[in-house]
């Protein structure tokens, strides 16, 4: 699986848009960008991936540059409950959890 | 949809124990369960993955006499810690998938086992 790097932490103010980037420079042709979350002692909550084309859902929106060289989540408007450890992973049949980015979200 | 539950929620057990925690897609068949352990302040380790009715395949360094994987049916599979030891002290977290691109994963909400 291609490793994925991410900024160690980000803050956002409630209400506001969140927009945690991703690099996964090594990224092979067949593999998928998957991005999951994980609330402080809960398992991780799988929230959106793609291959080449942008995706939404009712959670987020996934946007992957052209070359797949990297990617962005967005959260449209965050709120509280979406403080959380957020893990960006490349690859087909595993999954390789990184460090991931603590996101902050307040009031 | 896509539910994961898993028993017990909590477990504390004397040294030299063996204690079973259970992994259960509640509302679909997993063709595919992972087994992960996540100690304090780090990301999550893949333990093992199990298709129903075959041998798990453990990750390099997972001691599989120890670490017992069972996945006797589509919904259904089984972690058994087998003479636990205050080191095997963790947050225990399986997860589920249905579909062949395995990365799509639906996780439990994990256990938590203490060794005294």
């Amino acid at each position: 699986d291609a490793k994925t790097t991410q900024p160690t932490s980000m803050d956002c103010a409630e209400g506001r848009a969140a927009n945690l980037p991703c690099n996964h420079s090594t990224i092979s042709g067949n593999e998928y960008v998957y991005w999951y979350r994980q609330i402080h002692s809960q398992g991780p909550q799988y929230i959106i991936h793609g291959l080449k084309n942008n995706e939404t859902n009712e959670m987020a929106s996934l946007i992957i540059t052209e070359d797949r060289k990297s990617s962005t989540l967005i959260l449209p408007h965050a709120t509280l409950r979406d403080t959380a450890v957020y893990y960006c992973m490349s690859g087909y049949s595993t999954l390789t959890f990184g460090k991931g980015t603590m996101l902050l979200v307040s009031p | 949809g896509a539910v994961v539950s898993q028993h017990p929620s909590w477990v504390i057990c004397k040294s030299g124990t063996s204690v079973k925690i259970e992994c259960r897609s509640l509302d679909f068949q997993a063709t595919t369960m992972f087994w992960y352990r996540q100690f304090p302040k780090q990301s999550l380790m893949l333990m093992a993955t199990s298709n129903e009715g075959s041998k798990a395949t453990y990750e390099q360094g997972v001691e599989k006499d120890k670490f017992l994987i069972n996945h006797a049916s589509l919904t259904l599979s089984t972690l058994t810690v087998t003479s636990a030891h205050p080191e095997d002290s963790s947050f225990y977290i399986c997860s589920a998938s249905f579909r062949t691109q395995r990365g799509e994963q639906f996780f439990g909400p994990g256990t938590r086992l203490t060794v005294l």
